[in-house]
């Protein structure tokens, strides 16, 4: 089955400053790469995703890129408000032709993001 | 309002007993997915339902059952329970066909002792 890894495990930076969560995969099948954000005690909830026919994907300060050749994707956030502190977690699955998502989302283990003012 | 909701929101409960968890969602979703949630282990599934009357296994599945007997409801059942089962449970919930993106109910909080 998938397995994904992400790093870091925690990360701490300065508000304004860019922080990058990386994350790899091992089923080449994948093509469904999401990121979900978790604030303290509330659910999961997804930022941005991407799918493996695009390269890059930006949505204000949050963009995703992906490497299918190294199956590896990542996560930036430029201009970091302290309201971007949260856990955030990757995940891969895949979809299937026809846009059928039985996406049984295997994610990664988290990173601990704190935004200091 | 729309969306995928579980009951209780957290539990106590002694080792041994038995114990379903619910969710239901009212968004039409054909799949629909239990999590537990550990510290350092991200989220990891244990049952999943990709329509009404089939279930499958995820990644940590023993002590657990499911059942999915219409589209909205999807219970978590643990026969027995014990105390490494205490963690926080997520049910989700996608499109299936034409979507992608899980939604995630509140979480359920069980503690076994």
């Amino acid at each position: 089955g998938e397995n994904v890894e992400q790093h870091p495990s925690t990360l701490s930076v300065q508000e304004g400053d860019s922080a990058v969560i990386k994350c790899t995969y091992s089923d080449s099948a994948s093509n469904y790469f999401p990121w979900y954000k978790q604030e303290l005690g509330k659910r999961p909830q997804l930022i941005i995703d991407i799918r493996s026919n695009v390269g890059e994907k930006k949505d204000q300060r949050i963009a995703v890129t992906l490497n299918k050749t190294a199956k590896h994707f990542s996560l930036h956030i430029t201009e970091t408000q302290p309201e971007d502190s949260a856990v955030y977690f990757c995940a891969a699955s895949r979809v299937w032709a026809g846009g059928t998502s039985y996406g049984k989302l295997t994610f990664g283990q988290g990173t601990i993001l704190t935004v200091h003012p | 309002i729309a969306g995928i909701t579980q009951a209780p929101t957290s539990q106590i409960l002694a080792a041994g007993r038995r114990m379903t968890l619910r969710c239901t969602q009212d968004m039409r979703h054909n799949a629909m997915y239990w999590y537990r949630q550990d510290l350092g282990l991200g989220l990891r599934l244990i049952h999943y339902s990709n329509t009404a009357g089939t279930t499958g296994k995820g990644e940590v599945p023993d002590g657990y059952s499911v059942s999915r007997a219409n589209t909205d409801d999807f219970p978590l059942t643990l026969a027995s329970a014990v105390p490494s089962q205490t963690s926080v449970y997520f049910c989700a919930s996608s499109p299936g066909t034409g979507g992608s993106e899980a939604f995630f109910g509140q979480g359920t909080r069980l503690t076994v002792v």
